[in-house]
């Protein structure tokens, strides 16, 4: 089965730039994309396709894929960034597969 | 703009089942594809199936064959997540999500609030 593989946690100062990673065997072959999820709330996909995003989301997140590795990054941080962020792909033998999150601290 | 509305918490004993609903407004239901997906307590999300209302065709995430039926009634925009032989580890909230799937570029752009669903005895 296909394995995505994020950091537990990253913690950035707000006005900084946090960068989140997502590991996974040629993903840079595939289609990644990125929610932001807030606690008690449902996940909000923030990018699609590896660096588009949806109408309503701000420019300071962006996405990019090459590699074993796809990145998400978080410009000039506020604090209402603060949450868990999970990458997902679709695979043929898997079908869709979640990262295993991680958690975005703003100091 | 496309809404999900998903039914309310349940609790359940073990070796029961649930059925939770989720019902679309905006858009033209048939035409979505709805995955369900659920996030176990502190944890994960994890795919479970998806249904393509206007075949009528469901799939399901091997782990949950057998065990997950994927319905949808056209006539209400509503799909069905039902999950039988309930355990203590199925408890978790459970999420409906429009997947669009589209010449490889397969993710979920609106999501319902979340069901809990609770097994305990």
């Amino acid at each position: 089965s296909y394995v995505l593989t994020q950091p537990p946690s990253v913690s950035v100062a707000p006005g900084q730039t946090a960068r989140i990673t997502c590991g996974g065997n040629n993903i840079g072959s595939k289609s990644v994309h990125w929610y932001q999820q807030k606690p008690g709330q449902a996940p909000v996909l923030v990018v699609y396709d590896d660096s588009d995003r949806p109408s309503g989301i701000p420019e300071r997140f962006s996405g990019s894929n090459s590699g074993n590795t796809a990145t998400l990054t978080i410009s000039r941080v506020e604090a209402g960034d603060e949450a868990d962020y999970y990458c997902q792909v679709w695979d043929s033998s898997s079908d869709y597969v979640f990262g295993t999150g991680t958690k975005v601290t703003v100091l | 703009q496309v809404q999900l509305v998903q039914s309310g918490a349940e609790v359940k004993k073990p070796g029961s089942s649930v059925k939770v609903s989720c019902k679309a407004s905006g858009g033209t239901f048939s035409s979505y594809t709805i995955s369900w997906v659920r996030q176990a307590p502190g944890q994960g999300l994890e795919w479970m199936g998806r249904i393509i209302p206007i075949l009528g065709i469901a799939n399901y995430a091997q782990k949950f064959q057998g065990r997950v039926t994927i319905t949808a009634d056209k006539s209400t925009s509503t799909a069905y997540m039902e999950l039988s032989s309930l355990r203590s580890e199925d408890t978790a909230v459970y999420y409906c999500a429009r997947t669009i799937a589209v010449a490889g570029v397969d993710y979920f752009d609106y999501w319902g609030q979340g069901t809990l669903v609770t097994v305990s005895s």
